[in-house]
């Protein structure tokens, strides 16, 4: 069954702490995406890449890390210089051509 | 600058009366167009999807929306509605240039179904 998975679906982390959050893909996409979700905000882009080895920054860079060494895996790093982490994170991919972005179930990231 | 916007944050509406979610974009083109929906918790699912042709289109669950390129708008609609459709619905466009697949989504309209 194709689809993107998120893991964990919730996770918790001390403030300081950098967290990593996984997501995977096996719909042989070539982009992929990372967006958060605040209440009343819409969906925020934060890293997206087109292509393995290769990504660019979204509206809300700082403080995310991203990596894309498999075209599968876009993990998401959120560091200790994002001042309010704290948000349900979506990750989305698409075949990178206007077409539309399938998402995963998403993170819910709580930092104390 | 490239926008959408959903005027609309919150709609109630009775199960069976007919729904009409709005949507208005700022483009320098025509974009691509879609609607998604989301549960509590849950991730974005896509209900239908504008590239080109016939203006109305036709999604799942009895979703249709209108392209009106006089209006910059792709409002959604349903004829009746079902309690299971309380949801939160985004709006979402993509450039026909540039192939990045990024896409600009509003900032959502929050669905109620009274019984």
């Amino acid at each position: 069954d194709g689809g993107i998975t998120q893991s964990p679906k919730y996770l918790f982390r001390k403030e300081g702490q950098n967290v990593t959050l996984s997501c995977e893909q096996n719909l042989n996409h070539d982009a992929m995406y990372w967006y958060r979700q605040d209440p009343g905000q819409g969906l925020r882009l934060i890293y997206y890449s087109q292509i393995v080895n290769d990504f660019q920054k979204g509206d809300i860079a700082e403080g995310y890390s991203v990596s894309r060494e498999k075209k599968e895996s876009f993990p998401l790093t959120v560091t200790s210089a994002q001042k309010n982490p704290t948000a349900f994170y979506l990750c989305a991919s698409s075949t990178g051509t206007s077409d539309e972005q399938y998402f995963g179930p998403g993170t819910r990231l709580t930092v104390t | 600058a490239q926008s959408v916007t959903q005027p609309d944050i919150h709609i109630t509406v009775s199960e069976g009366a007919s729904l009409e979610l709005r949507c208005n974009y700022s483009y320098g083109a025509t974009p691509y167009l879609f609607w998604y929906v989301q549960s509590p918790g849950q991730g974005l699912q896509l209900l239908l999807k504008y590239f080109s042709g016939d203006t109305l289109v036709q999604g799942i669950k009895g979703f249709e929306a209108e392209f009106k390129r006089s209006q910059s708008s792709f409002n959604l609609r349903k004829p009746s509605v079902h309690w299971s459709d309380a949801a939160e619905y985004f709006c979402a466009v993509g450039a026909r240039s540039g192939n990045t697949g990024k896409l600009i989504f509003g900032q959502g309209t929050t669905l109620q179904v009274k019984p």
